[in-house]
C-alpha cells in the first residue's frame, strides 16, 4: 500500500471554528510532513515529525498545532485561522533512515476555505 | 535557509520536442534534489531524483543533470507527450537524520502542444 490519506478532501470554516484535518499512511514511514501550498505556488513546509516527535517547525503561526498521535497519524489542528489560511494543505511521509533517502509520498490534499 | 530559483516559469513545446527546466540553489550542503510533477487539482508526485554522489541520473524520457560547483540541477524531458503537460517542481533538502526539509522552487507550468 504505497498511500498516503488525507480527509477532509474540502473544509470550509469560519474564523471562530476549530477543526482538524487527519493524514494517515500504512507504509511504516517514520517521518511525515505538513505542506501549506497556495493557488500557482509551490508546496512550503509548515512541520516535520520524525518517530513521533516534531522535528521542524517552520515558524508556523500557533493557530496551527500538529500532533502525532502513533507512527501512523498526523494531525493538523486548526484554530482562529484568517482567510489567508485558506489553501490546499498536503501531508506526505517517508521512510526515515539514516543516510537513506527515499520517497516522499504526498497524499491528496484538504482543500481549505476560511471565511 | 535554502532557496531555490527555477526557470522558465512557463514553458511551451511541441510534440515530440524535448523540454528543459533549470533550477539552482543557494544551499552548498544540500544533497538531495527531488523533481515533482503537479497535474491540475491533484497531488505532487516523484518522478526523478538526484542525489550529490552523482552527476546524471536517467529514467526513459526523462533525465536529471546536476552540477554541484554552480549549484544548479536540470530536468530534460524527450519526446515530449501532451500527458507530459502539467506543473514541474524543482526542489533541494540539506541532509538530516533521514527525513527531508524541501525547499521547492517556484514551477514551471509545462505545456505539449499537439
Amino acid at each position: 500500500d504505497t498511500e498516503v490519506t488525507q480527509t477532509p478532501k474540502h473544509l470550509v470554516m469560519g474564523m471562530t471554528n476549530k477543526k482538524s484535518l487527519k493524514c494517515e499512511q500504512h507504509m511504516g514511514h517514520r517521518a511525515m510532513y505538513w505542506y501549506k501550498q497556495k493557488a500557482k505556488k509551490p508546496p512550503e513546509l509548515m512541520f516535520v515529525y520524525s518517530y513521533e516527535k516534531l522535528s521542524i517547525n517552520e515558524s508556523v503561526p500557533s493557530r496551527f498545532s500538529p500532533e502525532c498521535p502513533n507512527s501512523s497519524l498526523l494531525n493538523l489542528h486548526l484554530h482562529a485561522l484568517q482567510p489567508e489560511d485558506s489553501a490546499l494543505y498536503l501531508c506526505a511521509s517517508s521512510q526515515d533512515l539514516i543516510g537513506f533517502y527515499d520517497e516522499q509520498y504526498f497524499g491528496p490534499g484538504t482543500r481549505l476555505t476560511v471565511t | 535557509g535554502e532557496n531555490v530559483e527555477q526557470h522558465p516559469s512557463t514553458l511551451s513545446v511541441q510534440e515530440g520536442d524535448s523540454a528543459v527546466i533549470k533550477c539552482t540553489y543557494s544551499d552548498s550542503a544540500s544533497n538531495y534534489f527531488p523533481w515533482y510533477k503537479q497535474e491540475l487539482g491533484k497531488r505532487p508526485q516523484l518522478i526523478i531524483d538526484i542525489r550529490s554522489n552523482v552527476g546524471e541520473k536517467k529514467d526513459q524520457r526523462i533525465a536529471v543533470t546536476l552540477n554541484k560547483t554552480a549549484k544548479h540541477f536540470s530536468l530534460h524531458i524527450t519526446e515530449t507527450q501532451p500527458e507530459d503537460s502539467a506543473v514541474y517542481f524543482c526542489a533541494a533538502s540539506p541532509p538530516r537524520a533521514g527525513s527531508y526539509q524541501l525547499t521547492f522552487g517556484k514551477g514551471t507550468k509545462l505545456s505539449v502542444i499537439p
